[in-house]
C-alpha cells in the first residue's frame, strides 16, 4: 500500500494568514486528492491534482482560496489562503494506487485550528 | 450528482453482538462501494469493499451486502470487539474511482465491554 506523509500534522494559525500543507507519496501516482474533514463530519473532496495540469476543483471550492501545486508524480501542496475560523478542519491528502482497484489511501491529515 | 445517506449516525452495541450500518446511494451509475474505518485521531482506512457485479463479500468478521435494485449496501460486523469502536464511512464511486468518491456522513460505533 502507498505510504503518504503529510506536513504539518497540526498547526494553529491566525486569521488572515495562509498555510501550505505538503503531501509526499512513496510511489508515483497519477492523481492526488485533497479532502477536508470538518470537526465531526465526513470527508469532502476539495480538488484533484494531476501532474502537469491545473487542479480540478469541486463545487464550493475555488483556486484562489485553495491553490494547489503538483510539481511531480510524488508530491503535492495545498495552501489554505486568508484563513478564517471556518477553515479549522483536518485536511487529508489521498491517492489511488495503481492496481489497487480503486482503493484510496489517506495521509495522516493536517489538523488546522484558526484563531 | 451522487448522494450517499448513512444510518444510523451513532450505534452502541455490547461486545460480542453484531452491528449493521446501512447506506443508500442515488446514482445508478455507481459501481464501487468501499467502507472506511476511522479511529479517533487517525486516518480513514479501507476495511472492505464491493463492486456492482457482486452481491455479497465477506472478510472474517466483516461482510458487506449490495442491493443494486434498491440502491443500498450494508456493513455487517459480527462478534464485535472494543477495538471495532470507531467512525465508519461508506462511499459510492463510479468510473475513474478516485476522483468520483462520495462519502456518507459516517456512523460512530461504540462497542461496550
Amino acid at each position: 500500500s502507498a505510504v503518504i506523509s503529510q506536513k504539518p500534522s497540526r498547526d494553529i494559525c491566525q486569521r488572515g494568514t495562509s498555510l501550505t500543507i505538503q503531501c509526499q507519496v512513496d510511489s508515483q501516482v497519477t492523481m492526488m486528492f485533497w479532502y477536508r474533514q470538518q470537526p465531526g463530519q465526513s470527508l469532502t473532496l476539495i480538488a484533484t491534482a494531476n501532474q502537469g495540469s491545473e487542479a480540478t476543483y469541486e463545487s464550493g471550492f475555488v483556486i484562489d482560496k485553495f491553490p494547489i501545486s503538483r510539481p511531480n508524480l510524488t508530491f503535492s501542496t495545498l495552501t489554505v489562503s486568508n484563513m478564517s475560523p471556518e477553515d479549522s478542519s483536518i485536511y487529508l491528502c489521498s491517492v489511488e494506487q495503481a492496481g489497487a482497484g480503486g482503493e484510496l489511501f489517506f495521509g495522516e491529515g493536517s489538523r488546522l485550528t484558526v484563531l | 450528482g451522487e448522494n450517499v445517506e448513512q444510518h444510523p449516525s451513532t450505534l452502541s452495541v455490547q461486545e460480542g453482538d453484531s452491528a449493521v450500518i446501512k447506506c443508500t446511494y442515488s446514482d445508478s451509475a455507481s459501481n464501487y462501494f468501499p467502507w472506511y474505518k476511522q479511529e479517533l485521531g487517525k486516518r480513514p482506512q479501507l476495511i472492505i469493499d464491493i463492486r456492482s457485479n457482486v452481491g455479497e463479500k465477506k472478510d472474517q468478521r466483516i461482510a458487506v451486502t449490495l442491493n443494486k435494485t434498491a440502491k443500498h449496501f450494508s456493513l455487517h460486523i459480527t462478534e464485535t470487539q472494543p477495538e471495532d469502536s470507531a467512525v465508519y464511512f461508506c462511499a459510492a464511486s463510479w468510473g475513474n474511482y478516485g476522483q468520483n468518491f462520495v462519502f456518507g456522513p459516517g456512523t460512530r460505533l461504540s462497542v461496550l465491554p
